[in-house]
């Protein structure tokens, strides 16, 4: 099973509200990825988690707040976005960090407005 | 960051025509993959090829790492293999996914 989950699919929310979004795997891997999609454009890597801990950060605003509670489970904390962070985002995993294939979630299409 | 390039852009087929996807990197890799984005967003694994040949039914993929190139190749095209065709490279060292700009393809019936 090479299934990586994402919730909600789609999230509308206004520039003042918190949501957050959620990736789960149980194929046992220990490391976990989130990366953004602008429309016509490829995804680009915001943080990756090796081991439950942060161990890339890619310059994101700090209004995206990352979590790792267990192995299995990332989270995307999100508040005060902006308009432009409108995107679709993807949640990855691979067995360990580094070298190794990377298996993408269907994402949550988010709109700010 | 490494550098990775794809081509062509765009490409429409009619279907039953046969296609190379073109992926140039700009340093030696520890990890590329080719994935397959559908209307919907999601990333499909096609191939996970640092280096040599794979072939997977209508599609096959060779990596020549000494020269820092990828192709995809389809045969026998459908319908359901258009959408956008990613290459993704991780430069040897440096652990991060970089993503081509894509390949759309539109095959017509």
């Amino acid at each position: 099973d090479t299934e990586v989950t994402q919730t909600p699919k789609h999230l509308v929310m206004g520039m003042t509200n918190k949501k957050s979004l959620k990736c789960e795997q149980h194929m046992g891997h220990r490391a976990m990825y989130w990366y953004k999609q602008k429309a016509k454009k490829p995804p680009e890597l915001m943080f990756v988690y090796s081991y439950e801990k942060l161990s890339i950060n890619e310059s994101v605003p700090s209004r995206f707040s990352p979590e790792c509670p267990n192995s299995s489970l990332l989270n995307l904390h999100l508040h005060a976005l902006q308009p432009e962070d409108s995107a679709l985002y993807l949640c990855a995993s691979s067995q360990y960090y580094g070298g190794y294939e990377q298996y993408f979630g269907p994402g949550t299409r988010l709109t700010v407005t | 960051g490494i550098q990775v390039e794809q081509s062509p852009p765009d490409l429409i087929l009619q279907e039953g025509a046969n296609s190379t996807l073109r992926c140039n990197f700009s340093d030696s890799v520890n990890n590329l993959q080719w994935f397959h984005q559908n209307p919907w967003g999601q990333l499909i694994n096609l191939f996970y090829i640092p280096s040599g040949t794979k072939q997977n039914g209508r599609l096959s993929a060779t990596t020549v790492a000494t020269e820092r190139y990828s192709l995809l190749y389809i045969s026998s095209s459908q319908t359901t293999d258009s959408g956008v065709y990613f290459c993704a490279a991780e430069q040897t060292g440096a652990n991060n996914l970089f993503f081509g700009t894509g390949t759309r393809l539109t095959v017509i019936p």
